[in-house]
């Protein structure tokens, strides 16, 4: 089993609609949460970071750990064409220092005009 | 500023033959890493540095060398390709020292092995 777990998609949602994109993980230990959105054929750039439980929003785009379930989550809000791109989320666990990042495999997500 | 440069973005070898992916940062990180990337598997980490002359392993490390000389650069050297190295190979890098783990990514190198 891996240790961060994400549904690969694709998802297709309509401009406007809300995308839900989800990631569940195993490792008890991981404490810093991140989500990177990776363009075609560009290296994958940091979105949104959070520590620990709780909710962080950042314009259209909101954040939430749940530490209790093992789940996180990136709320995308009038999803635009510009928003179609892989999501990938990752995590560092709070025991190894700030180095290494597990990934998950990423979501593709397709924004239809 | 450039960020992180990654050269060749696309490069074909056949099985057996040597290479080595250039990478270059002008950030003055300390921290550099090498990761591949394949249809399901998503990012893995190969190979990581913490500043010059100091390298460690990753997940994926065999088959690949690494050695950091400079702070600004990072090659990784494929020793003997072999198909199952076919990977879209990226270079990142972060300041030490921030809690943020927010890595800055070069564009990839596409990597064919026949």
């Amino acid at each position: 089993q891996k240790e961060v777990e994400q549904d690969p998609g694709p998802l297709s949602v309509p401009e406007g609609a809300i995308v839900s994109l989800n990631c569940t993980y195993s490792n008890s230990a991981f404490q810093y949460f991140m989500w990177y959105r990776q363009y075609s054929r560009k290296g994958p750039e940091l979105l949104m970071y959070t520590y620990s439980s709780g909710n962080k929003e950042d314009g259209r785009f909101t954040a939430q750990v749940d530490k209790s379930s093992k789940y996180i989550s990136l709320f995308i809000r009038d999803s635009q064409p510009s928003d179609s791109a892989t999501y990938l989320c990752a995590m560092i666990p709070r025991d190894f220092g700030n180095e290494k990042l597990t990934f998950g495999t990423g979501t593709r997500l397709t924004i239809i005009p | 500023n450039a960020g992180v440069t990654q050269t060749p973005k696309f490069q074909v070898l056949k099985t057996g033959q040597s290479m080595t992916l250039q990478c270059a940062q002008d950030m003055n990180h300390e921290y550099m890493s090498w990761y591949r990337q394949d249809p399901g598997m998503g990012l893995r980490l190969i190979h990581y540095s913490v500043g010059a002359g100091i390298t460690d392993q990753g997940e994926v490390p065999n088959g690949y060398n690494v050695s950091r000389s400079t702070t600004e650069d990072f090659p990784l050297r494929l020793l003997s390709a072999a198909p199952s190295q076919t990977s879209v190979y990226f270079c990142a890098s972060k300041a030490q020292g921030l809690n943020t783990g927010e890595l800055f990514f070069g564009e990839g190198s596409r990597l064919t092995v026949l």
